[in-house]
């Protein structure tokens, strides 16, 4: 069984402040890895895409990958309380069982 | 990023009728697409995966013969909800595949969502 593990939260962090969002995956297969954003009662939205080890930064956001520690993780920056929603972790592999594999999903509260 | 849209938004039903929701790519191809459920704060439930011009590939648990999908083209899935009943109320959602060139791998970006809810 392949699996993605999130922290279901939630938490909580100050506006202003960086919230760390965390993901572990068990298919050391896997090649390319996602976050989405899903607000309550919305469809989920793609921030962030991965799929090198190390860093990628999009505004303020940062992706972190470590292949070797099946560990991939979210940096918010200056979070916003527009940035509280339930973030999903989702891993694929392409080439293989050509689905994305998501965790459950952590929920983020930024409070003013 | 890829604009994915589904139609209708929102539905009512009775009992024992059947709804069709249908999901387009707006601005890209996409060979796959998929489908998923939401039931009220659980996780997304992948339904089945539907490829262009072959038959879908249903999760386990998913009646094939109640949820048809129909792949008819490269920018639109449709699936159908046939003889429904309260209990397939949910907010179904599609999701399409896109091959980046910059990245050389595929990006899967979802629609807007269909809520439907049978009387």
């Amino acid at each position: 069984q392949k699996e993605v593990e999130q922290n279901s939260g939630p938490l909580s962090v100050p506006e202003g402040a960086i919230a760390s969002l965390n993901c572990t995956y068990s298919d050391r297969g896997s090649q390319s890895f996602f976050w989405y954003r899903q607000y309550s009662g919305k469809s989920p939205e793609l921030i962030m895409f991965i799929y090198s080890n190390g860093d990628k930064e999009d505004g303020r956001f940062t992706a972190q990958l470590n292949k070797a520690s099946q560990y991939v993780s979210l940096l918010i920056r200056d979070s916003q309380p527009s940035d509280s929603a339930t973030y999903l972790c989702a891993v694929a592999d392409w080439g293989g069982a050509q689905k994305l594999v998501f965790g459950q999903g952590t929920r983020l509260t930024i409070n003013p | 990023g890829a604009v994915v849209s589904q139609h209708p938004s929102w539905v009512i039903c009775k009992s024992g009728t059947s709804v069709k929701i249908e999901c387009r790519s707006l601005d890209f191809q996409a060979t796959t697409m998929f489908w998923y459920r939401q039931f009220p704060k659980q996780s997304l439930m992948l339904m089945a995966t539907s490829n262009e011009g072959s038959k879908a590939t249903y999760e386990q648990g998913v009646e094939k013969d109640k949820f048809l999908i129909n792949h008819a083209s490269l920018t639109l899935s449709t699936l159908t909800v046939t003889s429904a009943h309260p209990e397939d109320s949910s907010f179904y959602i599609c999701s399409a595949r896109s091959f980046s060139g910059t990245s050389g791998s595929y990006e899967q970006y979802f629609g807007p969502g269909t809520r439907l809810t049978v009387t």
